[in-house]
């Protein structure tokens, strides 16, 4: 595909469930971001993956949240348990990795639109 | 981490140029300063990247001085669909490229 996709776009799911959403980079990008946004809000960083390092997930609000990278391609994000508070868009990015100016250029998905009950 | 500090929201009229300025006092030297646009219900696009003095393309112009303290993206003659939330980012460059989002601007655009 040509851009950043996310799925599912809108996820409705009951408190003390766990979800999954998933994030495809645009080929060829080795780095890849998670956000989220809360209705109204500026974007909070979640975690990171650049190439085969060692994800950052210095941004991650709780223990519930994790994500793995698999290849270095497709992203999944996990919440479990989920709670009324983590209800949000949950934005991916990525970008083609890299110090050199333009390649941190981040392109984004539409987001997975979480709504816990 | 670099911290950034935008006006929360601008108002303008159609036809008019915008020009919102980022303060980033804690740049660092090899930090690139990014800005992004964002609609609603979308995620954020990539406007325009600069690292000092000018930089201009077909949608803006990105105006920093030479301490690079502050930047400002200048918007030309600006339409209704240019109604969004503007972030500046600074990049924090230590072994990674990870780039920290701020609060956004909200420009309205007035008919």
């Amino acid at each position: 595909g040509a851009g950043v996709s996310q799925s599912p776009s809108n996820k409705v799911t009951e408190k003390g469930k766990d979800v999954e959403l998933r994030c495809d980079p645009i080929s060829g990008h080795t780095a890849l971001y998670w956000y989220r946004q809360s209705l109204g809000q500026g974007l909070e960083f979640l975690i990171y993956f650049q190439g085969n390092s060692a994800p950052d997930k210095s941004g991650l609000p709780s223990d519930r949240f994790s994500a793995e990278r698999t290849g270095g391609s497709v992203s999944t994000l996990t919440i479990q348990r989920t709670q009324q508070e983590d209800s949000a868009v949950y934005l991916c990015a990525s970008s083609l990795g890299g110090l050199q100016m333009g390649k941190n250029i981040q392109y984004f998905g539409a987001g997975t639109r979480l709504s816990v009950l | 981490l670099a911290k950034t500090t935008q006006p929360i929201s601008m108002d303008s009229y159609e036809g008019q140029e915008v020009n919102i300025t980022c303060s980033h006092n804690n740049i660092a030297t090899n930090d690139y300063i990014t800005w992004y646009q964002q609609f609603p219900s979308q995620g954020p696009r990539f406007i325009i990247q600069g690292y000092k003095t000018k930089v201009t393309n077909e949608v803006a112009s990105l105006f920093i001085p030479a301490d690079r303290k502050s930047s400002t993206l200048s918007l030309p003659r600006v339409s209704l669909s240019d109604t969004a939330v503007y972030y500046c980012l600074v990049g924090v460059v230590y072994n990674t490229d990870k780039l920290i989002f701020g609060t956004g601007t909200r420009l309205q655009v007035f008919p």
